[in-house]
Parts: structure tokens; C-alpha cells; sequence
């Protein structure tokens, strides 16, 4: 079946810099990779996704690229502020239901 | 606005007590996950719904938790007898009925079983 890989598991950043969250993923057939950001006490949040026919896509300071022949997605975030700070999962599906998580990131964004 | 809800929010009990966890979807939507987060496991699927009907519960431990869709807008899932081990935030998620849909999280019921 499918599995997805995170890493890293902790990125601390300065205040201002970018962070970058890598995700490689099995199943050849997977076609949609959504980013979540959970905050402490709080369930996960869809903050941006791609589906297999696009490269790249973007939303202000936050954007993911897709690479199908190798089988990774990033997640970049530019200009990074003290509200980036959280826990960064990515996913994959093959067009069922479900979406196979990766471990997640825990990202520190150092003032 | 609309949201998924879940409770209890927190609930702590004695290993070998009956726990049960409720949510309700958006309305609207017709599929519905339960998920369990520990810091070991991250997130795992325990099982999902679409249109009330159980479509894989493969990640549930089937001899003490169950899950199940009394109606469209409550689902359940319940954990007898609870064990130690069982402690973790519980997650359930809704979404609409299409291919690759946004899964909306609730917030989530942190369940301790002494």
C-alpha cells in the first residue's frame, strides 16, 4: 500500500527566513497531496494542496511543489512569521477517500 | 459558521471503563473519519463512513472499539473495555462526497485511561 515519509521531523527557522518540509510518497497512482497545519490543542487544517497535474501552486507565502517522476512534494514557506509555528503533515490519496499521512513536522520559528 | 464538533473534549477514566465519543459532522457532508493521534503513532485511521455506511475500519482494534453512524448527524465511537494504551487525542473529520475531498477536522477528545 501506499506510505508517505516526512521530513524533518523538527525545523526550527529564524523569524523572517524560509522553511522548506519534504514529503516522498510510494504508490505511483497517488494524485493528490494536501498540506495540513495543526496548532496545539487543535485538529488539522487543510492549508494548501496539489493534484498530480500541476508542478506548483501557491498562496501567498506558502507553496507546494510536485515532482511525479521522483515521487516527492514540498511545502515552502517564505517570510515566516511567529503564527507558522505548528505541526505540518502532508498526505497523499489515489482517489479514494482516504489520504495516508506522513509523521508530521514540527516547525519552530525562532524570534 | 460550520464545524465539526466533538465530545467530550476531555474525558478520563479507569482502565476497563467504557468510553464513548461522540461528533457531528457539517452538515452536509456524508463522509466521516475517526482518527487517533499519539505522539509515537501520529496520525492512524481507525476507520470511515460515507453515507452512514462503515467503508474501512481495518485500523480499528475490533475486539473493543466500534464505530458506527446512528444518523447523518451524529457519529460514534466507542471503546470497551478502554485500556492504558488507548490514551490519545481522537480526531473525527468530515467531508463531501467527491473525489479528494477536504477532510474538516474537529477538535478533538483527549482521552487518559489510568
Amino acid at each position: 500500500g501506499e506510505n508517505v515519509e516526512q521530513h524533518p521531523s523538527t525545523l526550527s527557522v529564524q523569524e523572517g527566513d524560509s522553511a522548506v518540509i519534504k514529503c516522498t510518497y510510494s504508490d505511483s497512482a497517488s494524485n493528490y497531496f494536501p498540506w495540513y497545519k495543526q496548532e496545539l490543542g487543535k485538529g488539522p487544517q487543510l492549508i494548501i494542496d496539489i493534484r498530480s497535474n500541476v508542478g506548483e501552486k501557491k498562496d501567498q507565502r506558502i507553496a507546494v511543489t510536485l515532482n511525479k517522476t521522483a515521487k516527492h512534494f514540498s511545502l515552502h514557506i517564505t517570510e515566516t512569521q511567529p503564527e507558522d509555528s505548528a505541526v505540518y503533515f502532508c498526505a497523499a490519496s489515489g482517489g479514494n477517500y482516504q489520504l495516508i499521512w506522513g509523521a508530521g513536522t514540527k516547525l519552530i520559528i525562532k524570534p | 459558521d460550520a464545524r465539526v464538533t466533538q465530545t467530550p473534549r476531555h474525558k478520563v477514566t479507569e482502565m476497563g471503563q467504557e468510553v464513548t465519543m461522540r461528533c457531528q459532522p457539517i452538515l452536509g457532508h456524508n463522509t466521516v473519519f475517526w482518527y487517533r493521534q499519539t505522539m509515537m503513532q501520529g496520525l492512524e485511521l481507525l476507520a470511515y463512513f460515507r453515507n452512514r455506511a462503515p467503508l474501512d475500519d481495518s485500523g480499528m482494534p475490533k475486539d473493543r472499539f466500534s464505530a458506527e453512524m446512528p444518523d447523518a448527524t451524529l457519529a460514534t465511537l466507542k471503546i470497551q473495555p478502554s485500556e492504558p494504551r488507548d490514551s490519545a487525542v481522537y480526531f473525527c473529520a468530515s467531508g463531501k462526497d467527491r473525489t479528494h475531498n477536504e477532510q474538516f477536522f474537529g477538535p478533538g477528545t483527549r482521552l487518559t485511561v489510568l
